[in-house]
């Protein structure tokens, strides 16, 4: 059964902690990306890679850490340099960046982190 | 321009009758359109899409327009049900040398009355 998996769905983290937020895929798909959704507003680019070991930011890219070690894998870190943290975080990926086709992101089912 | 500026913000319409949402855009480097459709607690899922050269493209009740001199696209769904109530997002697709980049609208919240 191929998609994306995120854990977990529910974070909750006190001020001044990383915490690091799953994202794994079945799809074979090269690139992969995470998104940061907040009441009222569209889906902001934190981070996004292309291959494995590479990777490059987003529109939103302060306070927030990624690594590619592996094709099916894009952890996210959310560091305590991150000002503003609680917000829904969605992780998607696409067959391949730049590679001829429509690039259709596929999306997880998101993980809602609370900074209490 | 990177935005896609999207319209409206919410939405309300009773069961049967036809929403429209709008989109505008200024880059005219993109070149391809999706929509997504995202439900509370769920990840957003691609609904229909478009590239520019197409005015418009029809997927069961779901339709998209496209007017490419005005820059504008939007989306209609024909006999609306409670069941299509949910977030949209419209988004424009543009690449980069060995990249592409998918920009998002801000959304509609889109209720469908029974």
């Amino acid at each position: 059964d191929g998609g994306i998996t995120q854990s977990p769905k529910y974070l909750f983290r006190k001020e001044g902690q990383n915490v690091t937020l799953s994202c794994e895929q079945n799809l074979n798909h090269d690139a992969m990306y995470w998104y940061r959704q907040d009441p009222g507003q569209g889906l902001r680019l934190i981070y996004y890679s292309q291959i494995v070991n590479d990777f490059q930011k987003g529109d939103i890219a302060e306070g927030y850490s990624v690594s590619r070690e592996k094709k099916e894998s894009f952890p996210l870190t959310v560091t305590s340099a991150q000002k503003n943290p609680t917000a829904f975080y969605l992780c998607a990926s696409s067959l391949g960046a730049g590679q001829g086709t429509d690039n259709e992101q596929f999306f997880g089912p998101g993980t809602r982190l609370t900074v209490l | 321009q990177q935005q896609v500026k999207q319209s409206p913000q919410s939405l309300i319409v009773q069961k049967g009758g036809i929403p429209i949402i709008n989109c505008a855009y200024e880059n005219t480097a993109f070149d391809y359109f999706p929509w997504y459709q995202q439900f509370p607690g769920k990840g957003p899922a691609l609904l229909i899409a478009i590239r520019p050269d197409v005015s418009e493209k029809k997927e069961g009740r779901f339709t998209i327009s496209f007017n490419k001199s005005a820059k504008q696209f939007s989306l209609h769904i024909m006999d609306s049900q409670p069941g299509d109530s949910a977030t949209y997002f419209c988004a424009a697709k543009v690449r980069y040398s060995s990249a592409s980049k998918i920009i998002f609208g801000s959304g509609t919240r889109l209720s469908i009355r029974p």
